[in-house]
């Protein structure tokens, strides 16, 4: 079985200040990660990806993510927040093999304090 | 290229009755997903749609049904609606079978009364 579980429903950062926003997953085989970012009322888009390559990921508006297999994590951060990070993160385990179902966490909300 | 979209982009419906929600994906993509987002919640997976044929389900009754066309568009339905099937639906397209590529809709927000 497969599930993810986001630590922190809300997140709150100041303008400039690191984002960390933590994601734990378990699998039964070696899984496949992803960050996805919602704004309101709109659909996922695809932060980054983790498909068994280079563990630390770079994707797209700064965020990257690092692979910890010992730790089963896969957390997202940024270096210096901005007003318009301010949105709904989800993380996603996908498995390996046929890849054909997602399983996504709660997801975390980022507040960025001006 | 034409990302996916999604219609509509709001409906209303009571209790009961039955709707119908659809989904075109990406350019040069035959994989479609369907989700559930309840408010509040991560997405659900409902299946999935691989070259017309039904390629995997998630935890959700055989009143979720779905079709796939051989433009690989998409549509759900869902029979008998309850009221604790409100929520945001999104429809994600893939190449190839590969959902790691997958890329979301805008979604259809319904809401059951």
């Amino acid at each position: 079985a497969q599930s993810v579980t986001q630590l922190g429903s809300h997140v709150s950062v100041s303008e400039g200040a690191l984002v960390l926003l933590r994601c734990n997953y378990s699998s039964s085989v070696p899984p496949y990660l992803f960050w996805y970012v919602q704004y309101p009322n709109q659909g996922l888009q695809l932060l980054l990806k983790y498909t068994s390559a280079a563990t630390l990921v770079k994707g797209i508006n700064g965020f990257e993510a690092e692979f910890k297999k010992s730790e089963t994590s896969f957390h997202l951060t940024k270096p210096s927040a901005h007003m318009s990070d301010a949105a709904e993160y989800f993380c996603a385990v996908s498995r390996t093999n046929t890849g054909n179902q997602f399983y996504f966490g709660t997801g975390t909300s980022l507040t960025v304090i001006p | 290229e034409t990302g996916v979209t999604q219609s509509p982009t709001h409906l209303i419906k009571t209790r009961g009755q039955q709707v119908t929600l659809r989904c075109s994906s990406q350019s040069g993509h035959n994989t479609v997903s369907w989700y559930q987002q309840a408010l509040g919640q991560g997405p659900q997976f409902i299946f999935q749609y691989y070259r017309e044929e039904e390629n995997g389900r998630g935890n959700f009754p055989p009143r979720f049904s779905g079709l796939q066309f051989p433009n690989y568009s998409s549509e759900l339905n869902v029979n008998a609606l309850e009221l604790d099937d409100s929520a945001l639906y999104l429809c994600a397209s893939s190449p190839g079978g590969l959902t790691y590529e997958q890329y979301f809709g805008p979604g259809t927000r319904l809401t059951v009364t």
